[in-house]
């Protein structure tokens, strides 16, 4: 089992609809992500986090908004998006973001239909 | 430009059959190399991390060597539970000489192995 818990599972939502992502992980690390994986494709960053707070945003639309609570905590609220939106979204941590050390740990992920 | 190439895209063998997946990068600044292993619907699952040529790292069946251009994943006497998509992905620095935690993935390999 991954040490990173990503909720929900499944998620469809209509492209009027508002949805959030969630991601939980207890292992200390202080940089959290988030990355988007199409079907046969690799994973693509979108959005880190280090001590809480926001350190790169990969030029995401503004309909994708992330959010660190706390260092444990990750969402990504979603708002407006389109069809071609829908993929995998995994969260990932590491200790730090910047460590030469530090492999990220994904999760399972959500997967996300907009219809 | 940094790349990342992983060949072959897939690989059939038969179990025990042992072969290797090559990851060729041409990056400045190498601050690691990871290789992940993916199975359909799951987050990558961490293997290993390399940080120097002749670094050599074995987790069972598996076993990652690393060059100055590029890195294989030997897997000795596959079994079935061995089939996934196995993806390579570089750290690099920035400019002012800090990485952060941006992975550059490979496009994988899908690895199947017959009983």
């Amino acid at each position: 089992d991954t040490e990173v818990t990503q909720t929900p599972k499944h998620l469809v939502m209509g492209m009027t609809n508002k949805k959030s992502l969630k991601c939980e992980q207890h292992m200390g690390h202080r940089a959290m992500y988030w990355y988007k994986q199409k079907a046969k494709k690799p994973p693509e960053l979108m959005f880190v986090y280090s001590y809480e707070k926001l350190s790169i945003n990969e030029s995401v639309p503004s309909r994708f908004s992330p959010e660190c609570p706390n260092s444990s905590l990750l969402n990504l609220h979603l708002h407006a998006l389109q069809p071609e939106d829908s993929a995998l979204y995994l969260c990932a941590s590491s200790q730090e973001m910047d460590s030469y050390n530090s492999p990220l740990h994904f999760g399972n992920g959500t997967r996300l239909t907009v219809t | 430009e940094d790349q990342v190439t992983q060949s072959p895209e897939a690989l059939r063998l038969q179990e025990g059959e042992s072969s290797s997946l090559n990851c060729s990068y041409t990056v400045s600044g190498l601050r690691g190399l990871f290789w992940y292993r993916q199975d359909p619907g799951k987050g990558p699952e961490f293997l290993f991390t390399l940080y120097s040529a002749g670094e050599e790292k074995e987790k069972e069946r598996l076993k990652a060597t690393l060059t100055k251009k590029e890195s294989f994943l030997h897997i000795t006497a596959p079994k079935p539970e061995d089939s996934a998509t196995y993806l390579c992905a570089v750290r690099i620095s920035t400019a002012g000489g800090t990485s952060y935690g941006k992975l550059t993935f490979g496009q994988g390999t899908i690895l199947t192995v017959h009983p």
